[in-house]
């Protein structure tokens, strides 16, 4: 069945570092892929996503670009803020009903 | 403004005490579903809606139910809650089509004694 492994956490960096949260799926077909950011006491929002191969999604200067070859979705970002501070999210829609989501991975930025 | 409202944020109940967590959503959106949030699981799928009237189960379904009357409303029940599922929960919404996200409520922190 459709999976999705994303690394573990907790993640600790300083302020301006660069970051890398690695995100791998399993599906049959062409599945669109996400990432979604959960900040303390809310609810996860879309943070970026990708609709078919090599495709990068953008946004608030996070990126990922979708690697069919790979079969990755690795979220980076060039220079991380302490408001970035939170859980992040890889998943996938293989479908209309269907939305599957790593475990997430904890994201702490020290000043 | 675009949302999905849950209803109660937090609630605390004892084991066997019938509860319903309301979900609310003003985006005419076809698609509702109800996840669970465990340290170390990520979400799991409870039910999903499809549209009104059908309902369907996702992957950890036992001990729910949830109906959906209103293309709105998608409430989720707990006929008779025990410790295990004490959970962080949350309701999405979203239009049809496998490249539309997921937009989320707040959640709702049960639980159960």
């Amino acid at each position: 069945g459709n999976s999705v492994t994303q690394m573990e956490g907790p993640v600790t960096l300083s302020e301006e570092a660069f970051l890398t949260i690695n995100c791998t799926y399993t599906a049959t077909g062409y599945p669109s892929l996400f990432w979604y950011v959960q900040y303390p006491g809310e609810g996860l929002q879309l943070l970026l996503k990708a609709t078919k191969a090599d495709d990068k999604g953008s946004n608030k200067g996070f990126e990922a670009t979708y690697r069919k070859e790979t079969t990755s979705f690795h979220l980076e970002k060039g220079s991380v803020q302490v408001s970035d501070s939170a859980v992040y999210f890889c998943a996938l829609s293989s479908s209309a009903s269907k939305i599957i989501f790593g475990s997430g991975t904890r994201l702490s930025i020290r000043p | 403004e675009a949302q999905v409202t849950q209803n109660p944020r937090y609630l605390i109940t004892v084991t066997g005490k019938k509860l319903t967590v309301t979900c609310s959503q003003n985006m005419n959106h076809e698609y509702m579903s109800w996840y669970r949030q465990d340290p170390g699981l990520g979400l799991r799928q409870i039910y999903y809606s499809m549209n009104v009237e059908v309902t369907d189960k996702g992957d950890v379904p036992e001990g729910y139910k949830v109906s959906r009357k209103e293309k709105r409303n998608f409430p989720l029940i707990l006929e008779s809650p025990s410790p295990n599922q004490t959970s962080l929960y949350f309701c999405a919404s979203k239009r049809t089509g496998d490249n539309s996200p997921l937009h989320f409520g707040n959640g709702t922190r049960l639980t159960v004694t």
